[in-house]
């Protein structure tokens, strides 16, 4: 088990470009999450998936937003036509179906210039 | 999911205890009561919870009064690798939970 990971760990952009983030779990954990980190607040829940199922999207989640977790293992996220106010760190977590606790990858710091 | 207040910093010194006390006056009955610990470029992790009176393990205890409208996460001895963010949050423990993140409080231990 080497926890959960997350690539790229940094990605410098221009706006207007498409990005793609990725994320794989903790092999056994069903439950995939994605949240937004901007500077000096907390976590934002962003969409979860449970298996393959995208179950629920916050309204954060603006249509250039797409996330994937196909055959229900590594989970995707994809913003499309970036903007500035998309540079956050964007961080992945994963949960056992059993368990309350969710486990955080280490994130991807975007940065829109 | 219940709001939580909790102070914006604290400081602290090697090898003193601390507490850091959040408030959740709208909790639930079926909430439980978390705290996860963040160090700047990384993801949050999880660090206690609890439902009700004392939960302790290996790095935390966690204090609940009998009203659950507040609870205190206490930290014995800090160190400097203690010098982080934590966050109270609270909410159901089975199934899918968002987790729902305040700005946490920053400690930062000195020497």
């Amino acid at each position: 088990d080497t926890g959960v990971s997350q690539d790229p760990r940094h990605k410098i952009t221009k706006r207007g470009q498409n990005v793609t983030f990725r994320c794989d779990p903790i092999s056994e954990h069903n439950r995939l999450y994605w949240y937004r980190q901007t500077l000096g607040q907390g976590p934002e829940f962003l969409t979860y998936f449970q298996n393959e199922a995208q179950l629920e999207k916050s309204r954060l989640l603006s249509d250039r937003f797409s996330a994937e977790r196909p055959k229900g293992s590594f989970s995707t996220l994809e913003i499309q036509r970036t903007e500035q106010g998309d540079s956050a760190m964007y961080l992945c977590a994963s949960s056992h179906p059993t368990v309350y606790e969710q486990y955080f990858g280490p994130g991807t710091r975007l940065t829109v210039t | 999911l219940a709001k939580t207040t909790q102070p914006i910093s604290m400081d602290s010194y090697e090898g003193q205890e601390v507490n850091i006390t959040c408030s959740h006056n709208n909790i639930a009955t079926n909430d439980y009561i978390t705290w996860y610990q963040q160090f700047p470029s990384q993801g949050p992790r999880f660090i206690i919870q609890g439902y009700k009176t004392k939960v302790t393990n290996e790095v935390a205890s966690l204090f609940i009064p009998a009203d659950r409208k507040s609870s205190t996460l206490s930290l014995p001895r800090v160190s400097l690798s203690d010098t982080a963010v934590y966050y109270c949050l609270v909410g159901g423990n089975t199934g899918f939970q968002k987790l729902v993140f305040g700005t946490g409080t920053r400690l930062l231990v000195s020497p």
